[in-house]
This record gives structure tokens, sequence and C-alpha cells, in this order.
């Protein structure tokens, strides 16, 4: 039973616009939440995370919200570039699990120039 | 970027052979991971070390045995490689202190013939 869900497989977007990738939870002990961005033939690369005590964190183009009622968090992507395209995971986290990450299974976004 | 080495980076073996992954840390953290990733599955975690000498299992252990005799080295080996374990292989690490993502090093491609 995954815990942490992507239900979009991939995602096409316009170069310049915004670009919203979803990913729903059900465990409602998990307390800190991770984006991974990952290129063919290299490893994930982390690119922001938020804790439960916030329901916003913003790192230059990138946002993550987080709403905790619905057990929903969101990246979007603002303006979104060419280069973004890549395979987008969502994780998840709680104290006590030794720092295991849940994992989505990945979202392809593609930025279209 | 987190100082992390994969070796090799590429193998090819035969069926019934042993096979080790050797993943080299610089950074002195804590937490080691091993992670498969397939198609369809996303990233899942193999075995983890939380210390020298501490490891455990993960979702997708069996076939699988780790070792980590010293802090900057975690490996991983199959002990009979199946066709079924060729995949690519991903090392991550994280810090120990409060909420910290996984930096992952840039994966071994495994093929079992």
């Amino acid at each position: 039973d995954q815990q942490v869900k992507q239900n979009s497989p991939s995602l096409s977007v316009q170069e310049g616009r915004i670009s919203i990738l979803n990913c729903d939870y059900t465990n409602s002990m998990f307390d800190y939440f991770l984006w991974y961005k990952k290129y063919p033939a290299e490893g994930p690369t982390f690119l922001i995370s938020i804790s439960s005590i916030k329901d916003k964190n913003e790192d230059g183009r990138f946002t993550v919200f987080l709403n905790k009622s619905a057990k929903h968090l969101s990246l979007h992507i603002v303006p979104s570039q060419p280069g973004d395209s890549a395979v987008y995971f969502c994780a998840a986290d709680w104290a006590g699990n030794n720092r295991k990450l849940i994992w989505g299974l990945g979202t392809s976004l593609a930025v279209n120039p | 970027d987190a100082g992390i080495t994969q070796s090799p980076r590429h193998k090819v073996t035969e069926t019934g052979t042993p096979v080790t992954l050797r993943c080299h840390q610089t950074e002195n953290h804590r937490y080691m991971y091993w992670y498969r990733q397939d198609p369809g599955h996303g990233l899942r975690l193999i075995h983890y070390s939380y210390g020298v000498k501490d490891t455990d299992k993960g979702e997708v252990s069996d076939g699988y045995s780790v070792s980590r005799s010293k802090t900057e080295d975690f490996l991983l080996t199959l002990e009979s490689a199946t066709s079924s374990q060729t995949s690519v292989y991903f090392c991550a690490i994280s810090a120990d202190s409060g909420n910290q993502p996984q930096h992952f090093g840039d994966g071994t491609r495994l093929s079992i013939l």
C-alpha cells in the first residue's frame, strides 16, 4: 500500500508557464516532506523540503505548499524552463523512522520551448 | 555537491556470480542507504545503515547483504546475482541533525546476463 502517491506519471508544460506537481500521502505521522529532481543517468538531486509546521516554503522559482488537512503537497515551478525537464519525486519522513524516506513513484515533467 | 562516490559506475556480469558495489562518502554522515531504481517502481530501499556496523533491511532486501566497517564506506553485495537484480543502484547519505535530506551518488548501472 503506497503511503506517498504521485498520481500523474507525466506532465507537459510550455516554457514560461507554471508547472504544478502534486503529491498525496496517507500517513498522518509524516512531518517532513521533500522534493527531488532526477535527470537520466544521474542520481536524484534534493530540490526543496517543508516541515509539517509550515504550509509553504519558497526557494527561488520553486515553492512547495503543504495542506495537512487534505494530506496533499504540491511543487510549483514558476516560470518553467526547458532545463526543468526531469522526473520529480516526492518523499516523506517522520521522527522515529530512522531517516528512511517514503517515496512516490515520480512525475516526468517536460517543459516545451 | 555532497561527496559521494559509487563504484563501479557500470558493470555487466553473469548470473550466479557475486557482485559488490561500493559507496564512499567524504561528508562523515551517519546514515547511508542503498536503493534500486526500476521502471514503474520508483526508488526502493534495499538496506540502510545508521552507524558503523549498524545496518537494517529495507523493503527489497532479499538477495542482498551490506557491510559498513567504516563511516565512509557502505558496501552492497549480491551473493549470487540473478537477472531480476539488473537495475540501477543508488547510494545516499544523510546527516544526523534534525530534518535532513538524503543526498545521492550518481548510480551504478548493473546488468546481469
